[in-house]
């Protein structure tokens, strides 16, 4: 089975710019999660998508948004870009909604530069 | 949310040392996993383990759920073994420690 992949893997932007990052899961997994990891603040949950849904919603601002297609793919963008959102953007998939019992499965990231 | 804590942020190893990674957690958990961040930045999958013990070749990690711990211990260390390791628990989302980062000297 092919892993998660995400595209772009690198990315450079520019302040008040927006962005849409793209994941696709692993074959027959239909949830997918996004997680923001910067220095300073480690691995931090974005929000999760199960069959087109929102489920859970990390404390980000309004202009981190997402979204699932009926394929299971998921797409983030994030508008008005601030300084602070470069950093390594990673999508894990699994089979079931939440990662309650189940294991998550990491893609390799999109790495976001801001200037 | 569920707070996760690793110990040592970091150690220095000696190709062929032994080493124990620790991970306590705040509440009870259903699902604890073990992951290796590559010098790419992608999280690899090491253990699922949300209770008990389990080994893959020279890494094997133990979950004790009733005291809210876990340990990742690596024999034999190769250079390859260096890179950062998370351990991460669950609520509805993982919530990850601030990682050990291992460096394994030649």
């Amino acid at each position: 089975k092919a892993g998660v992949t995400q595209t772009p893997r690198y990315l450079i932007k520019t302040r008040g710019q927006q962005v849409t990052l793209s994941c696709s899961p692993i074959s027959g997994h239909r949830s997918v999660s996004w997680y923001q990891q910067t220095p300073g603040q480690g691995l931090q949950f974005l929000f999760e998508y199960f069959s087109e849904t929102q489920r859970n919603k990390g404390n980000f601002p309004g202009r981190f948004s997402g979204r699932q297609f009926s394929n299971s793919r998921s797409e983030m963008n994030v508008s008005t870009l601030e300084l602070g959102d470069s950093a390594l953007y990673l999508c894990a998939s699994s089979a079931t909604s939440g990662a309650s019992t189940d294991t998550q499965y990491f893609g390799p990231g999109t790495r976001l530069t801001v200037l | 949310g569920i707070q996760v804590e690793q110990s040592p942020p970091d150690l220095i190893l000696q190709e062929g040392a032994n080493s124990t990674l620790r991970c306590n957690f705040s509440d009870s958990v259903n699902n604890l996993q073990w992951f290796h961040q590559n010098p790419w930045g992608q999280l690899i999958n090491l253990f699922y383990i949300p209770s008990g013990t389990k080994q893959n070749g020279r890494l094997s990690a133990t979950t004790v759920a009733t005291e809210r711990y876990s340990l990742l211990y690596i024999s034999s260390s190769q250079t390859t073994d260096s890179g950062v390791y998370f351990c991460a628990a669950n609520d509805y989302k993982l919530s990850f420690g601030a990682g050990t980062t291992v460096t394994v000297r030649a």
